[in-house]
């Protein structure tokens, strides 16, 4: 059971360029949604999803697109990367049924982002 | 607006003492609390959460935390600290209303037990 898989885990971009974080999810979670962390700001959401084909903006959407087309994936899209998007990202699903843990977040290891 | 604060950015405790990591929190209605614990280089995990009930609630590692509605506040707990659970812990809350499915998270405090 590989929960919540995240790629890359590095990527360095220069400013302007196009890239996508990819992100799957082997638990049948039907919610998915991104994060980034700052240092001193925790993690701020930046988009969800509740099931394939329904999406919605976060705390900071500006700059990032997502979309959903199947329950396994959600990958998140930077257009025209900023030096400002440099952050270590994070996806996360959750359970959204009646279970003991469909409140809870479950967490890929992460992608550090660069942008120079 | 929503919003969770952890006042500490560190919380210094020595090996076999208490330790407490505070989270105060503003958020409409009775909100879903939780904890989470980063290790160095690793995605979030879950450590415990508060629904509804006793305001004590148990999770893993032997970490409680203590919910308290008049305060707003969720702090995390634990009778002796090791060494192992130095690391960076996250409050998070999950309001009930029209933002039910946004989970809001505190600025995370770092964690030192020292030998």
């Amino acid at each position: 059971n590989a929960g919540v898989t995240q790629t890359p885990k590095f990527q360095v971009l220069k400013t302007g360029q196009s890239m996508t974080l990819q992100c799957a999810q082997d638990m049948n979670h039907e919610y998915m949604s991104w994060y980034r962390q700052d240092p001193g700001m925790g993690l701020r959401l930046i988009h969800y999803s509740v099931g394939a084909g329904i999406t919605d903006q976060g705390e900071v959407p500006n700059g990032y697109n997502v979309s959903r087309s199947t329950t396994e994936d959600f990958p998140l899209r930077l257009l025209s990367a900023a030096p400002s998007q440099t952050s270590v990202y994070f996806c996360a699903s959750r359970d959204t049924g009646f279970s003991s843990g469909a409140n809870v977040l479950t967490f890929g290891a992460g992608s550090r982002l660069t942008v120079l | 607006a929503q919003s969770v604060a952890q006042p500490e950015d560190q919380v210094n405790v020595a090996e076999g003492n208490p330790l407490t990591v505070k989270c105060t929190y503003s958020v409409s209605g009775n909100p879903y609390l939780f904890w989470y614990v980063q290790y160095p280089n690793r995605g979030l995990q879950f450590l415990l959460k508060y629904i509804t009930g006793d305001n004590l609630v148990k999770g893993s590692y032997g970490f409680e935390a203590e919910f308290n509605k008049s305060q707003t506040s969720f702090h995390l707990k634990k009778p002796s600290a090791l060494v192992s659970d130095s690391a960076l812990y996250f409050c998070a809350v999950r309001p009930r209303g029209s933002n039910f499915n946004k989970f809001y998270f505190g600025s995370g405090t770092k964690l030192n037990v020292k030998p």
